[in-house]
């Protein structure tokens, strides 16, 4: 498995601002993924972050609303632009290691937009 | 698309009652099965995983039989304790990792 930290754990932000959330691992890692989950859902990727190249987004995701860098192997960050309270939710990390088709995740921010 | 149908919660059980959580999958492939758990306040963590038809995954008293001809992957334990109340989430992966929607367990002394 690998050992992945968040941060922040939690914050509660005003609506309008901008939030960074880091993601650092403990090994060099290949592929990086950024999953929302709004309270008592289940997980929606919003991303995956290569190291040396874009962010590829799934459907109903941006870029200019989730900037994410994946500056080197071990460590990425998700900003949620413009929020506003419909972005309360756990926002996740996650990366695959030994195996591609196993990821194993941080522990989540939880944002709560007011 | 490939998708992951898990049974709907709540779960309420007593400690020592047996546990099983259904789960199906539709996959055009031959997908790698997963059963993740999240404790409250908490991210997901893997519990057991299986990468082939008849394979099972094991961990803490979990298992999961994956079967090709049912297209499915049940969580089953044989006694549950009030440390396991937590959401599990049933996952595929095959060129990526779809979530069913999470089951709430709740077990009672």
């Amino acid at each position: 498995s690998a050992v992945i930290s968040q941060k922040p754990s939690r914050d509660i932000c005003q609506r309008g601002t901008s939030l960074t959330i880091q993601c650092q691992v403990d090994s060099q890692v290949t592929m990086m993924f950024w999953y929302r989950q709004q309270p008592g859902q289940s997980l929606t990727l919003i991303a995956t972050a290569n190291q040396g190249s874009e962010a590829t987004y799934e459907s109903g995701f941006v870029i200019d609303k989730f900037p994410i860098s994946r500056p080197n192997l071990t460590f990425s960050t998700l900003t949620v632009s413009n929020m506003s309270p419909e972005d309360s939710s756990i926002y996740l990390c996650s990366v695959d290691r030994q195996t591609v088709d196993t990821q194993y995740f941080g522990p989540g921010t939880r944002l709560t937009v007011l | 698309g490939d998708s992951v149908t898990q049974m709907e919660g709540p779960v309420t059980l007593s400690e020592e009652a047996f546990l099983t959580i259904n789960c199906t999958y539709t996959a055009t492939g031959y997908p790698s099965l997963f059963w993740y758990v999240q404790y409250p306040g908490e991210g997901l963590q893997l519990l057991l995983k299986a990468t082939k038809a008849d394979d099972k995954g094991s961990n803490k008293g979990f298992e999961a039989t994956y079967r090709k001809e049912t297209t499915s992957f049940h969580l089953e334990k044989g006694s549950v304790q009030v440390s396991d109340s937590a959401v599990y989430f049933c996952a595929l992966s095959i060129n990526d990792m779809r979530f069913g929607a999470g089951t709430r367990l709740t077990v009672k002394p």
